[in-house]
């Protein structure tokens, strides 16, 4: 069964430092997602991602972050400045032309200490 | 404002019973309803989505209702298993709303004991 596979599972980074974290979708989807959830909070969308653009984002996704795709695979997340209330696990999810169901990633912990 | 609930954080029982999830939201005209299942540190997993204009749906053990008049749905696992013990989210999808935003509830912890 296809997966989203995201890397790295764990990362630790020190506030004020900039993280990239990377998703590999379904390679025949359209439609590219990061989503977070807070321990014990709500999964919360952060920004969709279709036709090489930002289709919409959240009042989280502020000037500090930035997505893209680079390369027709890959899909990344990259906090420019990291903050201790950015600890929280970042999910990636895609979803291909005409499916409604989200495929997600099994996430990266994102830890800013 | 607008809320989506799942009106219970845990859920005990008996393998073999009916398990009943309810989610329910407020200010909101979804387009369709989503439920998924989500284990300890993992993704959350598509189980079924209902439109506005269904009332019903079945996946095998699963099945889904949706009421937009009482803005609810409920989620049912009939003969459950303890391998069915998760949190089960429930998400929806804002009518006229772009590729993806979904509101996600934050979820109902189901145990199963055996």
């Amino acid at each position: 069964e296809p997966e989203v596979t995201q890397t790295p599972s764990h990362q630790v980074t020190q506030m004020g430092q900039e993280v990239i974290l990377r998703c590999v979708p379904i390679s025949n989807h359209l439609y590219f997602y990061w989503y977070r959830q807070i321990l014990g909070q709500k999964v919360e969308f952060l920004v969709s991602f279709y036709n090489n653009e930002i289709s919409e984002k959240s009042e989280i996704f502020d000037d500090q972050f930035s997505v893209e795709r680079p390369d027709g695979s890959n899909f990344t997340l990259k906090i420019r400045s990291t903050k201790l209330e950015d600890s929280a696990m970042y999910f990636c999810a895609s979803r291909g032309l005409g499916d409604y169901g989200y495929t997600f990633g099994s996430g990266t912990r994102l830890t800013v200490v | 404002s607008q809320k989506i609930e799942q009106n219970s954080e845990a859920l005990n029982i008996q393998e073999g019973k009916t398990a009943t999830l309810t989610c329910n939201y407020t200010n909101y005209s979804p387009a369709y309803l989503q439920w998924y299942r989500q284990d300890p540190g993992r993704g959350p997993v598509f189980l079924l989505l209902i439109r506005e204009n269904e009332k019903e749906k079945r996946k095998e053990r699963l099945k889904v209702t949706f009421d937009t008049t009482l803005k609810q749905s409920l989620f049912h696992i009939t003969a459950s298993q303890p391998a069915d013990s998760a949190t089960y989210l429930c998400a929806l999808a804002p009518r006229g709303g772009s590729q993806g935003n979904l509101i996600f509830g934050k979820g109902t912890k189901l145990s199963v004991k055996p």
